[in-house]
C-alpha cells in the first residue's frame, strides 16, 4: 500500500511569497495528481504528471520519480490561492486506484 | 457542460434510515468513482466503476451499495445509516485513468 505523506500540514505565507508544498511516496507511480480545494467548496484537478514538470500560470508542479516526490510550486502568492493542496498519486499497474495525501491547508495574507 | 453534478448538497439522516446519492456526468466518461472525505483524513474510494454495468469495490465499501445503469448516472445508496457514515461525499469521473473531475460533494450527517 502506498502511504502518500505531505508537507508542511499548515501553511501560512504573505501575498507575494514563493510558496511549496512536498509531497513524497513510498511505491512506484505511474503518475501523481495535484489537486485544490477551496474552503467548504469542490475538488479542482491542477495537474497530473508521470516525470518532470508542468507549469501552468503561476503553479508549477515537478516529479523526482528516483527520490519518489514531487513538488508544487506557487510564485507570487496571492489570497485567492488560499485552499487545501492535495497530492494524489496512481500506482503502476492501477487504471484507477489513487491513494491520496491529507492534504495541506495553504493561507495566504494580504 | 455541466460537469460532474451531485444532490443533494447536505443531508441530516437518523440512524437506520437510508438515502441514495445522486452523481450524473455529461461528459461521456466510462471511468466513475465514489470517495468519502472525513476531517484530517486523505480521501478514500469508497466504489468505483469502469463502464455501464461494470462497478467494483474500493477501500472502504461496507455500508453503501452503487449501481451503473447508464454511462451518465452513478447513484450511491446508504442503507441503515450510521453515525460513522458522517462525511462528505464527492462523486468524480475520469476518461479511462486520467484526470479526475470532481462534484461539489454531498455533506451528510447521521445522528
Amino acid at each position: 500500500k502506498n502511504e502518500v505523506e505531505q508537507s508542511p500540514q499548515n501553511l501560512t505565507a504573505q501575498e507575494g511569497e514563493f510558496i511549496t508544498i512536498n509531497c513524497s511516496y513510498s511505491v512506484g507511480i505511474s503518475a501523481l495528481h495535484w489537486l485544490q480545494q477551496h474552503p467548504g467548496g469542490g475538488i479542482v484537478s491542477l495537474f497530473m504528471l508521470s516525470s518532470g514538470k508542468k507549469k501552468h500560470g503561476r503553479l508549477i508542479a515537478t516529479i523526482n520519480i528516483q527520490e519518489k516526490h514531487s513538488s508544487l510550486h506557487i510564485t507570487a502568492s496571492h489570497p485567492r490561492d488560499s485552499a487545501v493542496y492535495i497530492c494524489a498519486v496512481k500506482e503502476g499497474g492501477s487504471n484507477y486506484k489513487l491513494t491520496f495525501g491529507k492534504g495541506t491547508l495553504l493561507t495566504v495574507n494580504p | 457542460n455541466a460537469g460532474v453534478t451531485q444532490t443533494p448538497k447536505f443531508r441530516i439522516l437518523k440512524i437506520g434510515q437510508s438515502m441514495t446519492l445522486q452523481c450524473a456526468q455529461d461528459m461521456n466518461h466510462n471511468y466513475m468513482y465514489w470517495y468519502r472525505q472525513d476531517p484530517g483524513m486523505g480521501l478514500k474510494l469508497i466504489y468505483y466503476s469502469v463502464g455501464a454495468g461494470i462497478t467494483d469495490k474500493g477501500e472502504v465499501p461496507n455500508g453503501y451499495n452503487v449501481s451503473r445503469s447508464t454511462t451518465e448516472d452513478f447513484p450511491l445508496r446508504l442503507e441503515l445509516a450510521a453515525p460513522s457514515q458522517t462525511s462528505v461525499y464527492f462523486c468524480a469521473s475520469s476518461w479511462e485513468g486520467y484526470e479526475q473531475y470532481f462534484g461539489p460533494g454531498t455533506r451528510l450527517t447521521v445522528t
